[in-house]
Parts: C-alpha cells; structure tokens; sequence
C-alpha cells in the first residue's frame, strides 16, 4: 500500500466553480504536510503547508484531520490557471524526506 | 537567481549504455534530492545528500543505479547499464536541511532508453 493516496482524476470543472480534493496518509506518526502544484510537463512546486488547525491562501484552504489521517485542499473561484496536477505531500517531519502522492489532475474549463 | 540546473534535458539512449545525469543545486542549499516519476509510479525518492553525504539511498532500485555529490554545487545519477524500464522523467530538487519541505525542483531529464 502506498504512503499516501489520492484520487487521480481528472477533475472537470468550469471556471468559478468549487473543487476539493483528499488524500490519505498510512503513517500515523507523519507531522508535516504539504501540497504541491504541477503543470503539464513541468517541475513540481509548493503550494502550500497543511496546518492541524487549517489554513487558507487567497483562494485555496487545507485541511488536516489527524484522526482520520486525510488532508483535504479546497480550491474556491476555480481560475483556468489552476489547471494541474495537485500532489499531497507527507512527512515524518521538518529534516525528513517527503513523500509524494500520486497528484490528481484538475482540468478548469472555459 | 538561478533555479536548480539539470542536464541534459533530454536522452534517448540504446538498452546497455551508460547514462549520467547532472545536477547543480541553487546555491546556498544543502539538501539534495534526485526523484523519478513516471505515470505508474509517480515521483518517487531516489536518494537524498545532506552536507554532500548521501543520507537515504533506499529508494534506489538496484545496483545499476548510483548517484555522487562531489561538491556542495554538483550531482550526478549515473544508470549503467540502463533499461528500457528506467524510461522516466528523472528530477533533482534541493533545499535547506532545515526546511526540507520546501524543495526546488530543477526541470528535469526525460530519459528514454529503447
């Protein structure tokens, strides 16, 4: 079973929509959480943290839920730059080596 | 500011040969990171260098594989001899040790062994 899970996709929305997508983790003791953009062909890049309180950049929010080991990224007002692949990101902690999801793929529609 | 440099961007290379992969880290940055990502698999952790000295190697398939930091601005992955399996779009990252999260990646090699 792999670290950490995601929905692939493909996400299909039009612009302006809601969309949020989750991904579960199997290692408990996991501290540190992040999520990632990539665009086709590109290199990947951070998004943003996951705090166990939630937090929220502009448009987008995470969420952590320790209990059930999931984080969630919420995307409000879908632009059609968003367009790309979102992977989770886990990590024992802060000096330790990531763990990279699979991603699930957004596709933001005229 | 230079981001990470990875070369060449792109290999095709024959089923037996010899494949290195190169990889400057922006300065300043001592965390490196060499990842593989292909669409079955998607990225995977090869080996990380901390200081220059290799710290996690486990994610490296198998004896063909090999990876040295000489220096704190140069990395190489060396496949030898490389497989048609080994077709996938290989990156460097590189970061701070103390905030690892935080990883640049460079733009990566697509290597495609026939």
């Amino acid at each position: 079973r792999k670290e950490v899970e995601q929905d692939p996709g493909p996400f299909n929305v039009p612009e302006g929509a809601t969309v949020a997508f989750n991904c579960t983790y199997s290692n408990s003791a996991s501290q540190s959480f992040f999520w990632y953009r990539q665009d086709c062909r590109k290199e990947p890049k951070l998004l943003m943290s996951v705090y166990s309180s939630g937090n929220e950049d502009g448009r987008f929010t995470a969420q952590l839920n320790r209990a059930s080991q999931y984080i969630s990224l919420l995307i409000r007002d879908s632009k059609l730059s968003d367009s790309a692949t979102y992977l989770c990101v886990v990590s024992l902690s802060s000096g330790y080596a990531l763990n990279f999801g699979k991603g699930t793929s957004l596709l933001v529609t005229p | 500011d230079a981001g990470v440099i990875q070369s060449p961007r792109h290999e095709v290379t024959e089923m037996g040969q010899e494949v290195t992969l190169r990889c400057k880290p922006i300065s300043g940055h001592n965390s490196l990171f060499w990842y593989r990502q292909t669409m079955m698999r998607g990225l995977e952790l090869l080996i990380y260098f901390n200081n220059n000295v290799p710290i996690d190697d486990s994610g490296m398939p198998e004896d063909r594989f090999s990876a040295k930091m000489p220096n704190a601005s140069f990395s190489t992955l060396k496949i030898q001899p490389s497989e048609p399996r080994d077709s996938a779009v290989y990156f460097c990252a590189s970061s701070f040790a103390q905030a690892n999260y935080e990883q640049y990646f460079g733009p990566g090699t697509r290597l495609t062994v026939t």
